[in-house]
């Protein structure tokens, strides 16, 4: 089993739409949990850590559940400028290496 | 704000050529990192650094790379006789003790090996 998972998308929606992403993962001792963009080319760039009470900031929600090894990004009325790869990063522990899952393309159109 | 700083941001070398990316991470940051990304895979963990010494690594981190900080700002990776699969994006990324453990990239280093 992959250690994070996540589909690979593409997602293609209109501008304004709403979408979800889901990630799992395999370690139950994994302790954070991050949502980072990645433009073509470019560095991964942090979005948002995720807790299990859910966060939010702006048109993005994140949401954990531990007990499902389970996590999840909603976008609220996307921009063009969303258009980027999500990756599901999974904090290993220790000395804090990051764990990437492969990626959820998104392409939002006019 | 501060941000991680990596040069050079494109390398082109010949098979067998010792090779060194460098980064200089945020200035209070304790905690360094190296990811490589190939291209249209995902970012994988190579390497983490801490007081002066490797803390933990990969099984891609053979003995062909090593890390280091000459002189407490910049952060190095050397590869020794590098391969044509060493081609890839090169990440550094730093954390300050005691944060939420946020890690923070450099803009990349893409290595060409020809």
């Amino acid at each position: 089993r992959k250690e994070v998972e996540q589909d690979p998308g593409p997602f293609n929606v209109p501008e304004g739409a709403t979408v979800a992403f889901n990630c799992t993962y395999s370690n139950s001792a994994s302790q954070s949990f991050f949502w980072y963009r990645q433009d073509c080319r470019k560095e991964p760039k942090l979005l948002m850590s995720v807790y299990s009470s859910g966060n939010e900031d702006g048109r993005f929600t994140a949401q954990l559940n531990r007990a499902s090894q389970y996590i999840s990004l909603l976008i609220r009325d996307s921009k063009l400028s969303d258009s980027a790869t999500y990756l599901c990063v999974v904090n290993a522990g220790g000395y804090n290496k990051l764990i990437f899952g492969a990626g959820t393309r998104l392409a939002v159109h006019p | 704000e501060p941000e991680v700083t990596q040069t050079p941001s494109h390398q082109v070398t010949q098979m067998g050529q010792e090779v060194i990316l460098r980064c200089v991470p945020i200035s209070n940051h304790l905690y360094f990192y190296w990811y490589r990304q190939i291209l249209g895979q995902k970012v994988e963990f190579l390497v983490s650094f801490y007081n002066n010494e490797i803390s933990e690594k990969s099984e891609i981190f053979d003995d062909q790379f090593s890390v280091e900080r000459p002189d407490g700002s910049n952060f190095t990776l050397k590869i020794r006789s590098t391969k044509l699969e060493d081609s890839a994006m090169y990440f550094c990324a730093s954390i300050r003790q005691g944060d939420t453990y946020e890690q923070y990239f450099g803009p990349g280093t893409r290595l060409t090996v020809t």
